[in-house]
């Protein structure tokens, strides 16, 4: 069975330092892989997504994710975090060894906060 | 400009009374979903569907019903037998391809807070 571990419910770092949130996964299968935002009230936007292709990918606003598959993690990561960063952010595995759209599995969120 | 709407952006319930939330989307996408988000907890999938007249239940179907009667609208009804229906309410599309729903992306409407009385 296929599940997704955000390993921390909240990060906070400054204005212009690294942002990492930390994400793993188990699938029997080579999953999907998706980052998404969500701002308060609001609902979620892709940030980024992998389907087997280059393991480095490159999303918006200037964020990335490398997918690393002997340690099944899919960690987000930004060079400089911005006020604008502060957000609710979901990591998202999804099981191509079925058609069902409930093989579709939501992590539970990270909360990033951004201090001046 | 294409995108989902839903509405109401609030809704309250009272007791033993069913309510109706509205997904519309212009994407011209044949897939969606309508997802409940409680805190501190990551979406989990009530229903979708792929194709006009065709839908499928999610994880946490009861006490929820659906139709799919136009490909633009995705109706979610929150019947009397959901008894903890407080929670925020979002709807997604994607494309639909043969491949099925696991590669794509989905896009979210701004989504509804159901509140009960």
């Amino acid at each position: 069975a296929q599940s997704v571990t955000q390993l921390d419910s909240h990060v906070s770092v400054s204005e212009g330092t690294p942002v990492l949130l930390r994400c793993n996964y188990s699938s029997s299968y080579s999953p999907s892989l998706f980052w998404y935002v969500q701002h308060p009230n609001k609902g979620l936007q892709l940030l980024l997504k992998y389907t087997s292709a280059a393991t480095l990918v490159k999303g918006i606003n200037g964020f990335e994710a490398e997918f690393k598959k002997s340690e099944t993690s899919f960690h987000l990561t930004k060079p400089s975090a911005h006020m604008s960063d502060a957000a609710e952010y979901f990591c998202v595995v999804s099981d191509p060894g079925g058609s069902s759209a409930s093989k579709i599995i939501f992590g539970s969120g990270t909360r990033l906060s951004i201090r001046p | 400009d294409g995108g989902i709407t839903q509405s109401p952006k609030y809704l309250f319930r009272k007791e033993g009374q069913n309510v109706t939330l509205s997904c519309e989307q212009n994407l011209n996408h044949d897939a969606m979903y309508w997802y409940r988000q409680d805190p501190g907890q990551g979406l989990r999938l009530i229903y979708y569907s792929q194709i006009v007249n065709d839908f499928q239940k999610g994880d946490i179907a009861e006490g929820y019903s659906v139709s799919r009667e136009k490909k633009e609208s995705f109706p979610l009804t929150v019947t009397s037998a959901q008894k903890n229906p407080t929670a925020f309410y979002l709807c997604a599309s994607s494309i639909g391809t043969s491949g099925g729903p696991m590669w794509e992306t989905q896009y979210f409407g701004p989504g509804t807070r159901l509140l009960v009385l």
